[in-house]
């Protein structure tokens, strides 16, 4: 099945930097990946929308300016967490729909920010 | 706001007995609707989908079944097997794809 790679897979920060995580569609072209965070015990809640070329949709509640989406390709999205707190701290999974794939969307390994 | 929500935070089944899992949705307009399996510290894992013009729809060991009457989803799990225990999520399309509150399935021998 397709494969899609998320990068890095856990981070230590420190409060007021930036962290940068990749999600990258391997042997398909994603139009649409879709970012979601995770607290522990809780569901995916979906951040933002990010399609190729465009600007991400973000969801109610969801800073643009402290979560940066970038889909600069068909195979890579980024979202950077901009000046991380401790509350940024949580699970982020990014999913990519394959253009050949319907609705079926997979999902990156997730990466655990850990913001101190 | 539109949402997608489970009944059962948790079910402990035996090994060898069958799983149901519920899920209960609200938009109407959503046209798929997908069960995902997720294990501790892992990003989902899709079982089975189903459109919403199909009331059911079979895979391996695994089936769904939709009642857009009620808004209503399940996934049966056929003999379920050590190996299923994980939390499994029901979510919706419509541009969107929207998880549910999950629900942890728990397989004692």
């Amino acid at each position: 099945g397709a494969v899609v790679s998320q990068h890095p897979s856990w981070v230590i920060c420190k409060s007021g930097t930036s962290v940068k995580i990749e999600c990258r569609s391997l042997d398909f072209q994603a139009t649409t990946m879709f970012w979601y965070r995770q607290f522990p015990k809780q569901s995916l809640m979906l951040m933002a929308t990010s399609n190729e070329g465009s600007k991400a949709t973000y969801e109610q509640g969801v800073e643009k300016d402290k979560f940066l989406i970038n889909h600069a390709s068909l195979t890579l999205s980024t979202l950077t967490v901009t000046s991380a707190h401790p509350e940024d701290s949580s699970f982020y999974i990014c999913s990519a729909f394959s253009r050949a794939g319907g609705t079926e969307a997979f999902f990156g390994q997730g990466t655990r920010l850990t913001v101190v | 706001g539109e949402s997608v929500g489970l009944h059962l935070p948790t079910l402990s089944v035996q090994e060898g007995d069958n799983s149901i899992i519920n899920c209960a949705y609200s938009n109407s307009a959503s046209d798929y609707f997908i069960w995902y399996k997720q294990e501790s510290g892992k990003g989902p894992q899709f079982i089975i989908d189903i459109r919403s013009n199909m009331d059911k729809r079979q895979g391996q060991r695994v089936t769904v079944l939709l009642n857009k009457t009620v808004k209503h989803l399940s996934l049966q799990i056929a003999a379920t097997q050590p190996g299923d225990s994980a939390v499994y999520f029901c979510a919706e399309t419509n541009n969107k794809l929207i998880f549910g509150a999950g629900t942890r399935l728990a397989v004692h021998p």
